[in-house]
């Protein structure tokens, strides 16, 4: 079955410690994003990637990093520089130039730190 | 003002009632719009796209007025299973916008 797979599930970070967040899909989608959802709020954009290659900061990406050297993946990186990591995290995929409809979502990462 | 507003709720109503809210936006350049559905600790998941003429699917409707800038969605003959957060999503100039949801709980 096609689908978004995120890893891990939950994840504890260190104080001053960078982690990095898994996300892989096999639909073939082009366009990969990353959202942080906190408590109360609507999913806030971090980073996303219209192709391989090639990624654009979304409106919190301060403090997190994303690479793209495949199609599939889509790894995010949150830095000790992310003062309030704590959030639940979600990666989504959709086919190029369809926006807010055809995204699938993975199950998302809960990170908290310790 | 927050470019995508949602009621937060909770909305808490008898199974087999009929409830609907409204997601208010601020840019009349929005272009498309969609409901998500958000169930508690899970990723969301699309629950229909909504269109200038308004449209259904089954207990579900959504709705699109332009001239009031806002979007809404009726759901008829409500089940347990109903009970989620509903985030609003609007899409302007390649930009996405997510609301902070309305929360729905369903009592038997």
């Amino acid at each position: 079955d096609g689908g978004i797979t995120q890893s891990p599930k939950y994840l504890f970070r260190k104080e001053g410690q960078n982690v990095t967040l898994s996300c892989e899909q096999n639909l073939n989608h082009d366009a990969m994003y990353w959202y942080r959802q906190d408590p109360g709020q609507g999913l806030r954009l971090i980073y996303y990637s219209q192709i391989v290659n090639d990624f654009q900061k979304g409106d919190i990406a301060e403090g997190y990093s994303v690479s793209r050297e495949k199609k599939e993946s889509f790894p995010l990186t949150v830095t000790s520089a992310q003062k309030n990591p704590t959030a639940f995290y979600l990666c989504a995929s959709s086919p190029t130039g369809i926006l807010g409809d055809g995204y699938t979502f993975g199950s998302g990462t809960r990170l908290t730190v310790v | 003002r927050k470019e995508v507003e949602q009621d937060p709720g909770p909305f808490n109503v008898p199974e087999g009632a009929t409830v609907a809210f409204n997601c208010t936006y601020s840019n009349s350049a929005s272009q498309s719009f969609f409901w998500y559905r958000q169930d508690c600790r899970k990723e969301p998941k699309l629950l229909m796209s909504v269109y200038s003429s308004g449209n259904e699917d089954g207990r579900f409707t959504a709705q699109l007025n332009r001239a009031s800038q806002y979007i809404s969605l009726l759901i008829r003959d409500s089940k347990l299973s109903d009970s989620a957060t509903y985030l609003c999503v609007v899409n302007f100039a390649s930009k996405i916008i997510f609301g902070s949801g309305t929360r729905l709980s369903i009592r038997p």
